[in-house]
């Protein structure tokens, strides 16, 4: 059974500080998704990592991916406080007749404080 | 930009009645899912359907729920029988393939008295 980890779980941090989110996965999965989720709002796409090595970056977020390592991190960089909200990795199981659906870590709740 | 719209937003209901929640995935989608989050907590798969039929389903989608693409524009969720642990957003989702984004409604949020 596939499970993803996701630490911290919480995130309380200073504007313009840099912290990095780590998710880990406990299987094979070349695919890997970053959700930003505000207060009772559904779920905005950030970034789609398909392959080992992948880097992404838009604003002041970069995502990577190591599938050797079984490993994604999503890099916050000279945080300001619009980036407050919950950080959901997810990761690609791998269904049957290609449903291939996610499964969702618990999310970071980031927090950017003035 | 296409989005996926889902109805009702807030649906409250009392223990024991049926519930559908309605979605419109993107027009040119052909893979359908459903998820939930119960407050607070991480999202769940509940359901995924494509080519007219379950894909796969999870151990939460037991007999009380089900799932239709009536017209070819709508994908609806039933629950035929609520109960006090279904309090939950539900959140449609579709994709294109089944490596593409995956693509999330405003989400349903039920509450079951």
């Amino acid at each position: 059974e596939l499970k993803v980890e996701q630490n911290p779980l919480f995130l309380s941090m200073q504007e313009g500080k840099n912290y990095t989110i780590y998710c880990n996965y406990s299987t094979t999965s070349d695919r890997l998704y970053w959700y930003r989720q505000d207060p009772g709002k559904s779920l905005e796409s950030l970034f789609v990592l398909l392959s080992n090595g992948a880097v992404k970056q838009e604003g002041r977020l970069m995502a990577s991916l190591d599938t050797k390592a079984r490993l994604s991190t999503l890099h916050i960089t000279a945080a300001v406080h619009d980036l407050s909200a919950t950080y959901f990795c997810a990761v690609d199981r791998g269904g049957q007749g290609g449903s291939e659906k996610l499964v969702f870590g618990k999310g970071t709740k980031l927090t950017v404080n003035p | 930009e296409p989005e996926v719209t889902q109805t009702p937003s807030h649906q409250v209901t009392q223990m024991g009645q049926e519930v559908i929640l309605r979605c419109v995935p993107i027009s040119n989608h052909l893979y359908f899912y459903w998820y939930r989050q119960i407050l607070g907590q991480k999202v769940e798969f509940l359901v995924s359907f494509y080519n007219n039929e379950i894909s796969e389903k999870s151990e939460i989608f037991d007999d009380q729920f089900s799932v239709e693409r009536p017209d070819g524009s709508n994908f609806t969720l039933k629950i035929r029988s609520t109960k006090l642990e279904d309090s939950a957003m539900y959140f449609c989702a579709s994709r294109t393939g089944f490596t593409g984004e995956l693509f999330f409604g405003e989400g349903s949020r039920l509450t079951v008295l």
